[in-house]
């Protein structure tokens, strides 16, 4: 149990399909972020949200579309996505962004949500 | 630009011997360095991570790391290795003096680790 809870673990949709990821984090961080990782690629940083603002879209395509009502909750929304999509969605959180020299900059991670697009 | 290298995509080690899974980096200022473990269907686990101070840094699973700053490196170790640490092994690195974006975290590619009985 890392204290950040994805859900679903898997996801099969179609590409015409609208769906959402879910991620609660109960470490009472300020920073939560959306990795993406594929079968043989380096893991991607999606998107960063510090106390529920964006701070950082690393050129996402707009069909994922991300959701931070309050520092503990992150959402992805899906749709119309490729096959090409398919990948282990990764929601992590930190205790805030900005790197400093307390151990608050750790990196806490979900266990993935598995995303098949057929 | 900073950049994290793991050279092996493999390391295989037999139960009970001495593991070592390399870790290289490249950042301007100083470096943050962390080690995570992925078991299979799983997310990223932290393992243990060096900020400042002493350059051996003990963390979970009797892992430890010894940051080498002439060498640039951050190889993560295990005095003997269990069947049950086969799984994947990610070095990542920040930049400590930059903030935003500049100081995100860097993962390299992954290592996986194979223990044979």
């Amino acid at each position: 149990e890392t204290g950040v809870t994805q859900t679903p673990r898997h996801l099969v949709m179609g590409m015409t399909n609208k769906k959402s990821l879910k991620c609660e984090q109960h470490l009472g961080h300020n920073a939560m972020y959306w990795y993406k990782q594929s079968a043989k690629k380096p893991l991607e940083l999606m998107f960063v949200y510090s106390l529920e603002e964006r701070v950082e879209n690393n050129s996402v395509p707009s069909r994922f579309s991300p959701e931070c009502p309050n520092s503990s909750h992150l959402f992805l929304h899906l749709h119309t996505l490729q096959p090409e999509d398919s990948a282990l969605y990764l929601c992590a959180s930190s205790l805030r962004v900005a790197p400093g020299v307390s151990s608050g900059n750790t990196i806490y991670f979900g266990e993935g949500s598995w995303l098949t697009v057929v | 630009a900073q950049s994290v290298a793991q050279p092996e995509d493999q390391v295989n080690v037999a139960e009970g011997n001495p593991l070592t899974v390399k870790c290289t980096y490249s950042v301007s200022g100083n470096p943050y360095l962390f080690w995570y473990v992925q078991y299979p269907n799983r997310g990223l686990q932290f393992l243990l991570k060096y900020i400042t101070g002493d350059n051996l840094v003990k963390g979970s699973y009797g892992f430890e790391a010894e940051f080498n700053k002439s060498q640039t490196s951050f190889h993560l170790k295990k005095p003997s290795a269990l069947v049950s640490d086969s799984a994947l092994y990610f070095c990542a690195v920040r930049d400590g003096t930059r903030g935003g974006s500049q100081g995100n975290l860097i993962f390299g590619k992954g290592t996986k680790l194979s223990v044979k009985p």
